[in-house]
């Protein structure tokens, strides 16, 4: 079946860690790629987005992610995590137009 | 000026009642979404509606309803609320590229 997969469960990092977080999906074709984050009692926010070019891509707050075709992976990283960061991350796929599905996240808690 | 705006924030309601959750977008996107969070905070897509027209419907039961009396708004109707119901709903919406979704801050419903 179609999938999107977070492997990461929940993630417990201490400050200044380094961050990695992974996604693949089973999607053929074309995809769009994002990452959301949720912080604790809000809504989504949209961390970072691929569509196209460089697989390499930056997105807000020191985030970035790398987009592997071949390993069907979108993993998020961050050199350097603070208190701040802690929160849900969401990968999500857009496979064609108006369809967004979502991994079951990961929660990343940060250890001042 | 919310881009994306649902209300009520919280929702308290007995088993049996039904209630609605309203949603308004003033970005100009085309395409309008319900997702439902569930306890374990995964994200699930349940309706999108595009041009006042339903083009995802995933397995919900037919006690959701979805609304769309123009394109920058979508309501979810929910009749005989279960407690399984229980959840909080987010509102999206997209333009028709597909490269952007925007939430809302989520509606709480607790059915008691």
């Amino acid at each position: 079946a179609q999938s999107v997969s977070q492997h990461n469960h929940h993630v417990i990092l201490s400050e200044a860690a380094s961050l990695e977080l992974g996604c693949n999906y089973s999607y053929g074709g074309t995809v769009n790629l994002f990452w959301y984050v949720q912080y604790p009692g809000q809504h989504l926010q949209l961390l970072l987005k691929y569509f196209s070019g460089d697989p390499l891509v930056k997105g807000i707050k020191g985030f970035e992610a790398e987009f592997i075709k071949s390993k069907f992976s979108f993993n998020l990283r961050k050199p350097s995590v603070q208190w701040s960061d802690t929160a849900e991350y969401f990968c999500a796929v857009s496979p064609w137009a108006n369809n967004l599905f979502f991994g079951t996240g990961t929660r990343l808690t940060v250890i001042p | 000026d919310t881009a994306v705006s649902q209300t009520p924030k919280y929702l308290v309601t007995q088993m049996g009642n039904d209630k609605s959750i309203k949603c308004e977008q003033n970005l100009g996107h085309d395409t309008m979404y319900w997702y439902k969070q569930d306890s374990k905070k995964f994200l699930k897509i349940m309706f999108s509606y595009n041009n006042k027209e339903l083009i995802i419907n995933e397995t919900v039961p037919n006690r959701f309803s979805p609304k769309s009396p123009d394109k920058a708004h979508l309501n979810l109707h929910i009749n005989s609320l279960e407690l399984g119901d229980s959840a909080v709903y987010f509102c999206a919406s997209s333009a028709d590229r597909g490269d952007g979704y925007t939430f809302g801050s989520g509606t709480r419903l607790t059915v008691v």
